[in-house]
């Protein structure tokens, strides 16, 4: 988890409300990553960003998701209105060279009921 | 269609015993083969990456080999202890692809018994 801060750890919300994740890179790097992990479907790629710039979001699953990287340290990702499938870990990922391995955060536990 | 499988899906050994886990991937172009250890409760933690040219890589008691003709890899952990429970992802990262063209497998989750 070194290096990549998560907030909240854990989330439960009912379902229709706004929800706001966020990720603090602590170290340097260029891309940062946001993935969603379920059982059934494990991890996935929602969205990545370079020097803050969105540059593949084909990962996101509905318009309800959106996400934002306003400036290096920071990012969120936002799901409004939330549903009961959107239930799942999300994870923040960064790395700081093209190709290098990617240092992942502790993850959002998030429960829609 | 660019595929990870892993097997076993599941698996339980006695603490310093060894044990393969397996993954076989349909990538196509190959850049290179991940695998991450994952804790229950944290996220994956990379435990080594290997590019084509090479077929065996090591980390402690952890030893990834990778055969790029049959498109296989396999993790061999040696000695297992109790702190080796967690699963491993096995990612494969498509040449030529964006940054976020990992394909990911859905893990083996090991449980190392006393």
């Amino acid at each position: 988890d070194a290096g990549v801060i998560q907030s909240p750890r854990h989330e439960v919300t009912e379902m229709g409300q706004e929800v706001t994740l966020r990720c603090k890179p602590i170290s340097g790097h260029d891309y940062l990553f946001w993935y969603r992990q379920t059982m059934m479907r494990g991890l996935e790629l929602l969205i990545y960003f370079n020097n803050n710039v969105p540059i593949d979001d084909s990962g996101m699953p509905e318009d309800r998701f959106s996400a934002k990287m306003p400036n290096a340290s920071f990012s969120t990702l936002k799901i409004q209105p939330s549903e009961p499938r959107d239930s799942a870990v999300y994870f923040c990922a960064i790395t700081g060279l093209a190709g290098a391995e990617q240092y992942f955060g502790p993850g959002t536990r998030l429960t829609v009921t | 269609k660019n595929q990870v499988e892993q097997s076993p899906q599941s698996l339980i050994i006695l603490e310093g015993k060894n044990c393969t886990l397996q993954c076989n991937y349909t990538v196509s172009p190959f850049s290179n083969l991940r695998w991450y250890k994952q804790d229950t409760g944290r996220g994956p933690v990379s435990l080594t990456i290997m590019t084509f040219s090479e077929n065996t890589k090591s980390n402690g008691r952890y030893t990834a080999t990778l055969d790029a003709d049959t498109k296989q890899s396999s993790l061999h952990i040696t000695a297992s202890q109790l702190s080796d429970s967690a699963s491993y992802i096995c990612v494969v990262s498509v040449y030529g692809g964006s940054q976020g063209n990992l394909i990911f497998g859905k893990g083996t989750k090991l449980s190392v018994k006393p």
